[in-house]
């Protein structure tokens, strides 16, 4: 199974810093990575697919970039409502489909 | 608008049985494979489960399989995951999840999750 390595698993921020989180595949993946976020209480959000592309009414400030085993995700300027954990997933080698650990994202 | 409502969770005991229940409304069911997807307390995401639009290929993360079976419904637009020989381990809120791809050309990720349904298994 490919293992997905997340970093950091936590991190604080003040509003309308830029922040980046990783992750990290145990093997060669191409762009089959996406990136979901989870509000406290609320089922995942799909953000990012194939590795940079944004989904249907997520805000600019949210980008992804990255392939073969590195990625990273970015919010440019954080906002109050994006805390939230946010999880990168893999889909290319099936099954099974594997998320990383997360990462928390809280305001400072 | 795209509806997933999961029912079924409750309390059990280790070695009980459950079945659980996703309604799916607002898309054409019999076009998307779905997926079942859990959530330890307080931990990360982890896939359990996925079966094909028409129900003809069926895949189960290493943790379960042996003991959970996916099935699904179209004529009732439901999907479905029994749960055998449960462990303490399966203690986690299980969400129902539609794959973004259609048809045959499933993309195994997921754009519509349900808001889970909480499955305990404790003496």
């Amino acid at each position: 199974d490919i293992q997905m390595t997340q970093s950091p698993s936590s991190l604080s921020a003040s509003v309308g810093d830029r922040v980046t989180i990783t992750c990290q595949a145990s093997q060669d993946i191409s762009n089959y990575l996406n990136w979901y976020q989870q509000k406290p209480g609320k089922a995942p959000k799909l953000l990012i697919y194939d590795a940079s592309n944004l989904e249907t009414g997520v805000p600019s400030r949210f980008s992804g970039s990255g392939s073969g085993t590195d990625f990273t995700f970015t919010i440019s300027s954080l906002q109050p409502e994006d805390i939230a954990t946010y999880y990168c997933q893999q889909y290319d080698n099936l099954p099974p489909v594997t998320f990383g650990q997360g990462t928390k994202l809280e305001i400072k | 608008e795209v509806q997933l409502v999961e029912s079924g969770g409750v309390v059990v005991q280790p070695g009980g049985s459950l079945r659980l229940s996703c309604a799916a409304s607002g898309f054409t069911f019999d076009d998307y494979t779905m997926h079942w997807v859990r959530q330890a307390p307080g931990k990360g995401l982890e896939w359990v489960s996925l079966i094909s639009w028409d129900g003809g290929s069926t895949y189960y993360a290493d943790s379960v399989k042996g003991r959970f079976t996916i099935s699904r419904d179209n004529s009732k637009n439901s999907l479905y995951l029994q749960m055998n020989s449960l462990r303490t381990e399966d203690t986690a809120l299980y969400y129902c999840a539609k794959d973004i791809g259609r048809g045959g050309y499933p993309l195994y990720y997921f754009d519509y999750w349900g808001q889970g349904t909480l499955v305990t298994v404790s003496s």
